[in-house]
């Protein structure tokens, strides 16, 4: 079955340190990644996508993920982060050709930022 | 500004009564979908629809009924069948088949 693995659940950094949030995934093809992010209570906004092309891309508030074909990842980078970085941060996959109904989230990664 | 407009933002009920959700959007997306959210857990598609007057169940479908009877609107009713509706529930809408989701705020629901 496709899935989705973030494995850390909770990671603390120093406000200005650098950042990275894994996620691998488990599916034949390559498909359509993402990653969201949610502050508490509210809903999630997307924060980059791959579908094809070059595997670094460039997201808002400074993200940027590499997708690694021969490791199944798509792991989530900043170079220095802020407070307001704050949030649980989730994966997403859809298989490639598919539908926005078959999406698969993970089960997130919430970020604390030491002052 | 374009978006999705969820209310009640919290909602109190009663074991045994029915409660409605509202989504509404304002992005003249097709696409609408409503996603329930438990502590530590990913989201988990409960319907979807990619078109008026029709929708689709998703993986926890059971409790649960919705409607889609205009394009800027998709309300989620749980039902008293529902075992366990303390939950963030959360609507989502989209224009392509890709996955980019857009979000409303979500709406909290406990049941007493």
């Amino acid at each position: 079955a496709q899935s989705v693995t973030q494995p850390d659940i909770h990671i603390t950094v120093s406000e200005g340190a650098s950042l990275e949030l894994r996620c691998n995934y488990s599916y034949g093809a390559t498909p359509y990644l993402f990653w969201y992010v949610q502050s508490p209570g509210q809903g999630l906004q997307l924060l980059l996508k791959y579908f094809s092309g070059d595997t670094l891309v460039q997201g808002i508030k400074g993200f940027e993920a590499e997708f690694k074909r021969s490791q199944s990842s798509f792991n989530l980078r900043k170079p220095s982060v802020h407070w307001s970085d704050a949030a649980e941060y989730f994966c997403a996959v859809v298989p490639g050709y598919s539908s926005a109904s078959k999406i698969i989230f993970g089960s997130g990664t919430r970020l604390s930022i030491r002052p | 500004d374009g978006g999705i407009t969820q209310s009640p933002k919290y909602l109190f009920r009663k074991e045994g009564q029915n409660v409605t959700l509202s989504c509404e959007q304002n992005l003249n997306h097709d696409a609408m979908y409503w996603y329930r959210q438990d502590p530590g857990q990913g989201l988990r598609l409960i319907y979807y629809s990619q078109i008026v007057n029709d929708f689709q169940k998703g993986d926890i479908a059971e409790g649960y009924s919705v409607s889609r009877e205009k394009k800027e609107s998709f309300p989620l009713t749980v039902t008293s069948a529902q075992k366990n509706p303390t939950a963030f529930y959360l609507c989502a809408s989209s224009k392509s088949r890709t996955g980019e989701l857009f979000f409303g705020e979500g709406s909290r629901l406990t049941v007493l």
